[in-house]
């Protein structure tokens, strides 16, 4: 069975520090599809990135990177200076080839303060 | 414009009162699911459809059905609420192996 884990509950930062979210999954399967999802207060949730198990490249979208490691079976999410508007939850997500659930961690909450 | 519907985006009901969430998509996509959000244990999925008259158990089925007549609508039916299924819902489409589009979701309320 495919499982999620999301360490942090809960991060507080000062605006213009770093920040790593931490995402360890597992699956038995050699094929599988990794995302992650920013839910701010509103609600809604906004799809940011999604990562196929062949594809190890690191990503980098402005502030945001992502650091892929099938060795450690980990997807951590980085945020380069943050921002009052980077607070939200944010969610990582793992897929396996061949299905369509999507198993959902259970979310990091990140307060970024002035 | 892609999007994901749901409807109603609130609702306050009370225990024993059938009810019927609806979710619609239009972007032609095979799959869609239904997912419950709750404090502290985040996203978890309760049916999903692979396509039209296919759907399937997810994660946490107890107390909801679902149908899937046409492909752009996937129903959330709570043929009898109670109090714990008072929750966050969110409906989803997407194509296999690609990203997730979700509906603005649907705050229940169970009294």
């Amino acid at each position: 069975a495919q499982k999620v884990t999301q360490a942090q509950t809960e991060i507080s930062v000062v605006e213009k520090e770093d920040v790593t979210l931490d995402c360890v999954y597992e699956t038995r399967d050699t094929t599988y599809y990794l995302f992650w999802y920013k839910q701010p207060p509103s609600g809604e949730l906004v799809f940011l990135i999604r990562r196929n198990s062949f594809d190890e490249q690191n990503e980098i979208s402005g502030r945001y990177s992502w650091n892929f490691q099938k060795s450690t079976s980990s997807f951590n999410f980085t945020i380069t200076a943050s921002q009052v508007v980077d607070s939200a939850v944010y969610f990582c997500a793992l897929s396996e080839a061949g299905y369509s659930t999507l198993t959902f961690g259970k979310g990091t909450m990140l307060l970024v303060s002035p | 414009e892609a999007q994901v519907t749901q409807n109603p985006r609130y609702l306050i009901t009370v225990t024993g009162k059938k009810l019927t969430v609806t979710c619609s998509q239009n972007m032609n996509h095979e799959y869609m699911s239904w997912y419950r959000q709750d404090p502290g244990l985040g996203l978890r999925q309760i049916y999903y459809s692979m396509n039209v008259e296919v759907t399937d158990k997810g994660d946490v089925p107890e107390g909801y059905k679902v149908s899937r007549k046409e492909k752009r609508n996937f129903p959330l039916i709570l043929e009898s609420p109670s109090p714990n299924q008072t929750s966050l819902y969110f409906c989803a489409s997407r194509e296999q192996g690609s990203e997730q589009y979700f509906g603005p979701g649907t705050r229940l309320t169970v009294t």
